[in-house]
């Protein structure tokens, strides 16, 4: 596609559920991330996908978050048992890492844990 | 691990008054990027520098990357209400395999009218 698409883009979700959400990158590009960003803070570094290599996942808060990346491609960020601490637009990007145009955001998914 | 900082965490200025934002890393860049964030919206590339002391401009904003890749600086001149949001520097650390890009924390600029 022409830039990076996240869905869904608004998740309401009870406190216990889990909850997906997708990262489609563009398309070509080998790094993939996730970040956090509470109302008001900076970016939380969760997850980093780049190429075959195995994800760094230092970034991740708690062992109820997960995250794949299937075929290079499309990234999908579980978080299981949710909990009210957990809502936060979550924001996907994906870059090229040598070609000068940084990485690419997407629009994010606001997520509202009730 | 790489640790990159920047201050102030913000600052309000009034409208025609400058603005500059630094950004320090604990470790040495291969490259610095700068990004801009409006409120309500997402990170948005701004400029990428690479090499050691470079200054690059873009219309009122000039961005610096230090002489030992370890830090950088955007500056403003006469700011806008348009230049509100918060402003992230990003980089990669220098000499590994991994691209992985470390953020700032930001600086919110507020402008005031």
């Amino acid at each position: 596609g022409a830039g990076v698409s996240q869905s869904p883009s608004n998740k309401v979700t009870e406190k216990g559920k889990d909850v997906e959400l997708r990262c489609d990158p563009i398309s070509g590009h080998t790094a993939l991330y996730w970040y956090r960003q509470s109302l008001g803070q900076g970016l939380e570094f969760l997850i980093y996908f780049q190429g075959n290599s195995a994800p760094d996942k230092s970034g991740l808060p708690s062992d109820r978050f997960s995250a794949e990346r299937t075929g290079g491609s499309v990234s999908t960020l579980t978080i299981q048992r949710t909990q009210q601490e957990d809502s936060a637009v979550y924001l996907c990007a994906s870059s090229l890492s040598s070609d000068g145009r940084g990485a690419f955001f997407g629009q994010g998914t606001r997520l509202t844990v009730v | 691990g790489q640790q990159v900082m920047q201050i102030p965490q913000y600052q309000h200025v009034q409208e025609g008054e400058d603005f500059t934002t630094y950004c320090n890393s604990s470790t040495t860049l291969s490259n610095i990027q700068w990004y801009k964030q409006r409120p309500g919206g997402h990170p948005v590339f701004l400029i990428q520098l690479v090499k050691s002391g470079e200054v690059k401009k873009q219309k009122r904003l000039t961005f610096q990357f230090g002489e030992a890749k370890k830090n950088s600086s955007l500056h403003i001149t006469a700011t806008q209400t348009t230049d509100v949001g918060t402003y992230f520097c990003a980089g990669p650390k220098s000499g590994g395999s991994n691209y992985k890009l470390t953020f700032g924390k930001g600086t919110l600029l507020t402008v005031n009218p």
